[in-house]
């Protein structure tokens, strides 16, 4: 049971250039979760997910997109990154019955 | 508007000194409420979770309280230790929708020797 595993851990991204955050989760979680959290910040709602085949937009989905194909992953696609992106991003996934949240080591991305 | 609002903002205390955290939210209608600890460069782990029934929950030196009908939670720290060093961020989910999450920005707190 390796909980959440995300990649790359660490990235730099030109400007214009696009990229595919990846997360997978192995405890058969319904919600997944992408958060963006800037230096000294809180986290930031992405995108989420309650379930295969479903998303939907947080509080800063613009510039990102995002896929539920399968329980298991969900990925966050960037394009045409931006300075802006500059961020760490970490994925979460938690229970259908809600309990604890399940995050991911973080995936530290800079756009120069 | 739902939100969490956490106070204050940083904290510096000495190492074995205690010490209490506060979260005052508007969620509505509430679930429950978490604290998590995120060390520097990493994900957030979690203290403590409680529902509406619960007024406290300890985890080792960490205890949490919840009054539902003011809306607020505080996270008390005991006997405080370097390693305690950390943001403490309260996490507040809705009846409404339970895997919708609202985030407090967190207290930084230093533990200084």
């Amino acid at each position: 049971n390796a909980g959440v595993t995300q990649t790359p851990k660490f990235r730099i991204l030109k400007i214009g250039q696009s990229m595919t955050l990846q997360c997978t989760q192995d405890m058969n979680h319904n919600y997944m979760y992408w958060y963006r959290q800037d230096p000294g910040m809180g986290l930031k709602l992405i995108y989420y997910s309650v379930g295969a085949g479903i998303t939907d937009k947080g509080e800063v989905p613009n510039g990102y997109n995002v896929s539920r194909s399968t329980t298991e992953d969900f990925p966050l696609r960037l394009e045409l990154a931006a300075p802006s992106q500059t961020s760490v991003y970490f994925c979460a996934s938690i229970s259908g019955t809600g309990n604890t949240i399940y995050f991911g080591e973080g995936s530290w991305l800079t756009v120069v | 508007k739902n939100q969490v609002e956490q106070s204050p903002q940083s904290l510096i205390i000495l190492e074995g000194k205690n010490c209490t955290l506060q979260c005052n939210y508007t969620v509505s209608p509430f679930s429950n409420l978490r604290w998590y600890k995120q060390d520097t460069g990493r994900g957030p782990v979690s203290l403590t979770i409680m529902t509406f029934s619960e007024n406290t929950k300890s985890n080792g030196r960490y205890t949490a309280t919840l009054d539902a009908d003011t809306k607020q939670s505080s996270l008390h720290i005991t006997a405080s230790q370097l390693s305690d060093s950390a943001s403490y961020i309260c996490v507040v989910s809705s009846l409404d929708s339970n895997y919708q999450l609202i985030w407090g920005a967190g207290t930084k707190l230093i533990i200084k020797p």
